[in-house]
C-alpha cells in the first residue's frame, strides 16, 4: 500500500512555466514533509520541507503548499528552467525516538524544455 | 566536506552469485541507512544503523541480505545469492541524529545492480 501518493509520474513544462507536483497521504502521524530532487546518476537531495502547522513555505522559485485537512501537499516550481529537469520525490516523515522515518512517493520526472 | 561515498557505482552479476556494496558516510554522522530504489520508484528503507547497532531492519530480506557497520563508520550490504528481482539502485544515506528538528539524510550516488 502506497502511503504517499504522488502525481503526475511525468511532467513536461516549457521554460519559464510553472511546474506543479501533487502528493497526498493518509497517515496523520506524519509530522514533516520534505521534497527531494534527484538528478540522473545521483542520490536524492533535500530541496525544501514543511511542517504540517504551516500552510506554505517558499524558498526562491520553489514553494510548498500544504493542506492539512485534505492531507495533501504540492510543490510549485516557478519560472521553471532546463536545469530543474530531474526527478522529484515528495516524502513524509514520522518521528519516534528522535529519529524520522522517511516514506517516499513514487517520484515525478520533470522535463523543462527550452 | 566530502559527501557519502559508495562503491562500486555499477555491478552486473549473474543470478545466484553473491554481491557486496560498500558505503562510507559523512564524517561524524552517527546514523546510516541503506535504501533500495527500484526503477521508477522512490527509495525504500532496508536497514538503519545508529552507530554500529542495526535498530531497524524490518524491511531487510534476511534470507539473502545481510549488512554490517563495523566500528560505527563504514558499512557493507551483501546479497547472497542474488535474484533477478534484486536489480535496483542501492542507496546509502547518513545523518546526524540529534536535537535538531529534522535530521536531514544525505544520500550517496548509489550502486546500480543488474542481475542477469
Amino acid at each position: 500500500q502506497q502511503q504517499v501518493k504522488q502525481s503526475p509520474q511525468s511532467l513536461i513544462v516549457q521554460k519559464g512555466g510553472i511546474s506543479i507536483i501533487n502528493c497526498a497521504y493518509e497517515n496523520t502521524a506524519f509530522d514533516y514533509f520534505p521534497w527531494y530532487q534527484q538528478f540522473p546518476g545521483k542520490g536524492p537531495a533535500l530541496l525544501i520541507a514543511i511542517r504540517p502547522d504551516v500552510s506554505e513555505k517558499k524558498e526562491g522559485r520553489f514553494t510548498i503548499s500544504f493542506n492539512k485537512s485534505a492531507k495533501q501537499f504540492s510543490l510549485h516550481i516557478m519560472d521553471s528552467q532546463p536545469g530543474d529537469s530531474a526527478t522529484y520525490f515528495c516524502a513524509a516523515t514520522r518521528t519516534g525516538g528522535g529519529y524520522q522515518k522517511v516514506t517516499f512517493g513514487i517520484g515525478t520526472k520533470l522535463q523543462v524544455i527550452p | 566536506e566530502a559527501g557519502v561515498v559508495q562503491s562500486p557505482r555499477y555491478k552486473i552479476i549473474e543470478k545466484k552469485q553473491p554481491v557486496a556494496f560498500w558505503c562510507n558516510p559523512i564524517s561524524g554522522h552517527n546514523t546510516l541507512y541503506w535504501y533500495r530504489q527500484n526503477l521508477g520508484q522512490g527509495p525504500e528503507l532496508l536497514i538503519r544503523y545508529e552507530n554500529e547497532e542495526a535498530v531497524d531492519d524490518s524491511q531487510l530480506p534476511k534470507d539473502r541480505f545481510s549488512a554490517e557497520r563495523l566500528k560505527g563508520v563504514d558499512s557493507t550490504l551483501k546479497i547472497q545469492p542474488a535474484e533477478l528481482g534484486d536489480s535496483a539502485v542501492y542507496l546509502c544515506a547518513s545523518s546526524l541524529v540529534g536535537k535538531s528538528s529534522y535530521n536531514e539524510q544525505f544520500f550517496g550516488p548509489g550502486t546500480r545492480l543488474t542481475v542477469l
